[in-house]
């Protein structure tokens, strides 16, 4: 495709349920990353994909959290036990290359809503 | 420790006033800066970047930021703004520390007045 997508736009659960969140970066793009967003808040940083290396988890709020991605392509954001507090919009952003310089092409991110 | 301020979270013009709207880093060296726009259902698009060479740099949509080193500053302004400028705003910086990593600021919403 043309740009970032993420799947599902919107996602309602009960608090205690896993919930998967989907990312398709822009083809060729060899880093990936993940954002949270809280109500008024900035991009809290989650997890760095690049290429085939070890990815950077260092955002990851809590070990609920977890994300996986196949060589260069889809990544899934897992958070296991869902809390009220996980409530926010997850955000995904690919860029071709490596290096705090290049721009990263955000996907329109999944809203997720816990009970 | 790595940080972004924008101290304004919310700023409203009017159509056609000019506008300024500051950030503020902390990092030892000079970071990539960036500033990105959040439109309404819309995901973030990229404004403009600086790392090095001329500190005043262009962007899209008629945007501009000016990177000052002593301030540790990247302030983003336009000179006449347009209802569509309605918007957020987020300033960041892009850094090395073990890995690639990006800060962003909490924001600054652009309301626009008619």
């Amino acid at each position: 495709g043309a740009g970032v997508s993420q799947s599902p736009s919107n996602k309602v659960t009960e608090k205690g349920k896993d919930v998967e969140l989907r990312c398709d970066p822009i083809s060729g793009h060899t880093a990936l990353y993940w954002y949270r967003q809280r109500l008024g808040q900035g991009l809290e940083f989650l997890i760095y994909f690049q290429g085939n290396s070890a990815p950077d988890k260092s955002g990851l709020p809590s070990d609920r959290f977890s994300a996986e991605r196949t060589g260069e392509s889809v990544s899934t954001l897992t958070i296991q036990r869902t809390q009220q507090e996980d409530s926010a919009v997850y955000l995904c952003a690919s860029s071709d290359l490596a290096g705090g310089y290049n721009e990263q092409f955000f996907g329109p991110g999944t809203r997720l809503t816990v009970l | 420790a790595q940080s972004v301020t924008q101290p304004d979270i919310h700023i409203t013009v009017s159509e056609g006033a000019s506008l300024e709207l500051r950030c503020n880093y902390s990092y030892g060296a000079t970071p990539y800066l960036f500033w990105y726009v959040q439109s309404p259902g819309q995901g973030l698009q990229l404004l403009l970047k600086y790392f090095s060479g001329d500190t005043l740099v262009q962007g899209i949509k008629g945007f501009e930021a000016e990177f000052k080193r002593s301030q540790s500053s990247f302030n983003l302004r336009k000179p006449s703004v347009h209802w569509s400028d309605a918007a957020e705003y987020f300033c960041a910086v892009g850094l090395f520390s073990g890995t690639y990593k990006y800060i962003f600021g909490t924001g600054t919403r652009l309301k626009v007045l008619a």
